[in-house]
């Protein structure tokens, strides 16, 4: 069972259309990282949350943490075919020392 | 800089052979680490490293054998791996705020580019 859940798990959308990838915890967690990975590549670090109910803008993408530091969302405006990647969600429970990583969600913008 | 570098980028191995993945970083970060990342899947903890020791081993096999010789080198010596071992090889690190404290939970870590593993 994943400790951090990603929805949806494969998005595919038209260049100019909207997304929105969320990742929901029973845990509380301290701070949570986004990050976008391509194939064979490392993970990029997009942002860093951890204050409950923060939203961070990044140009065309918004990332929300919910105000319980159990759930965050990433949200990206008029897509664009760069876009495209695995983007996963990592967390630092409360209690620990571990970054716990949701199961990723892989998006596809075509043009 | 929030760089982390790692060689090489590719790596073919055979089951006899000895090799050995090198992670680089100068940021001054104190806390280092490796993953494990199957196709289509998350990275997976295999080893962490704080102020040069090891302070997390995810039960990983012995024919994978980590090594930090200072504070911004990294190393995995592989042996005598199995196919299954085919994978991304990724390198981390992050800010540690105090020797022989858990990770401060704000710490981000940063990625290196990884390195493909394929043992034939």
């Amino acid at each position: 069972t994943q400790l951090l859940e990603q929805s949806p798990q494969f998005l595919s959308i038209q260049e100019g259309e909207n997304l929105t990838v969320y990742c929901n915890s029973s845990s509380v967690f301290s701070s949570l990282q986004w990050y976008r990975q391509e194939p064979g590549e490392g993970p990029v670090l997009l942002v860093t949350v951890v204050t409950g109910g923060e939203v961070k803008k990044l140009k065309r993408l918004t990332f929300q943490f919910g105000d319980a530091r159990k759930d965050s969302s990433l949200h990206i405006t008029a897509a664009q075919p760069g876009d495209t990647g695995l983007y996963l969600c990592a967390g630092y429970k409360a209690a620990g020392n571990k970054l716990t990583f949701g199961g990723g969600t892989r998006v596809l913008v075509k043009p | 800089d929030t760089e982390v570098t790692q060689t090489p980028k590719h790596l073919v191995m055979g089951m006899t052979n000895k090799k050995s993945l090198k992670c680089e970083q100068h940021m001054g970060h104190r806390a280092m680490y490796w993953y494990k990342q199957k196709a289509k899947k998350p990275p997976e903890l295999m080893f962490v490293y704080s102020y040069e020791k090891l302070s997390i081993n995810e039960s990983v096999p012995s024919r994978f054998s980590p090594e930090c010789p200072n504070s911004s080198l990294l190393n995995l010596h592989l042996h005598a791996l199995q196919p299954e071992d085919s994978a991304l090889y990724l390198c981390a690190s992050s800010r540690v705020a105090s020797s022989g404290r858990t990770l401060e939970a704000k710490d981000t870590q940063y990625f290196g580019p990884g390195t493909r593993l394929t043992v034939l």
